[in-house]
């Protein structure tokens, strides 16, 4: 499977507890995006990689979230000290420059 | 700020009929992209259809086809002999042209049910 790829697809945490979620774009691809869709809404923007820099994030992503891209391969987004409003479906997209982006399915987080 | 609107939160339509989702959107660029997405249940979301603002001519992919107005901001998608595969979420959505941040803005959606 060449597509975009998330681990886990689902996760039930307890709040106050530190999550990780993977996303691992297509190969030839150096541009990825992390979204968030909460229930009844469209997906919103969350950050956006060149290859390995993080060149922008969202004010939705408070200081306690943090994403990383290294080697500009694979990515992580980590939420630390969950809170119930953090529920969601987490995505991820990747695109080459210029080219539509492709979507994995999703990471849906539920804290409880 | 760019914004995305999709006024119809449901629709339904009959197998082998044809329906029209509608999407306006705000923005003071001049150069940009408008696409339609389709979610089907526990799937990956998938491009649909994509649209040029430069190009005047209406996009068009195999039973689905878009009505750009670009005075209006106006961008609406037909699916014509509606399967029952066709039943999803569909999410207009926008970037600007550029070749750096290339995030997309979507609308809040509308859920297709086919009836049979």
């Amino acid at each position: 499977d060449t597509g975009v790829s998330q681990d886990p697809r689902h996760k039930i945490t307890k709040r106050g507890q530190n999550v990780t979620f993977r996303c691992d774009p297509i190969s030839e691809h150096n541009r990825l995006y992390w979204y968030r869709q909460t229930l009844g809404q469209g997906p919103e923007f969350l950050t956006y990689f060149q290859n390995e820099a993080q060149l922008e994030k969202s004010r939705l992503l408070s200081d306690r979230f943090s994403a990383e891209r290294p080697k500009g391969s694979f990515s992580t987004l980590e939420i630390q000290r969950t809170e119930q409003g953090d529920s969601a479906m987490y995505l991820c997209a990747s695109a080459a420059r210029g080219t539509e982006a492709f979507f994995g399915q999703g990471t849906r987080l539920t804290v409880v | 700020a760019q914004t995305v609107t999709q006024s119809q939160p449901e629709m339904s339509v009959q197998e082998a009929e044809t329906v029209t989702l509608s999407c306006t959107y705000d923005t003071s660029e001049s150069d940009y992209y408008l696409f339609w997405y389709k979610q089907p249940p526990s799937r990956q979301m998938i491009l649909v259809i994509r649209q040029e603002a430069y190009k005047q001519q209406n996009a068009t992919e195999n039973r689905f086809s878009v009505n750009f107005q670009k005075a209006a901001k106006s961008f609406s998608l037909k699916i014509s002999d509606s399967q029952l595969g066709d039943a999803a979420m569909y999410f207009c959505a926008y970037r600007i042209s550029n070749f750096g941040n290339e995030k997309l803005t979507f609308g809040t959606g509308t859920r297709l049910t086919i009836i049979p």
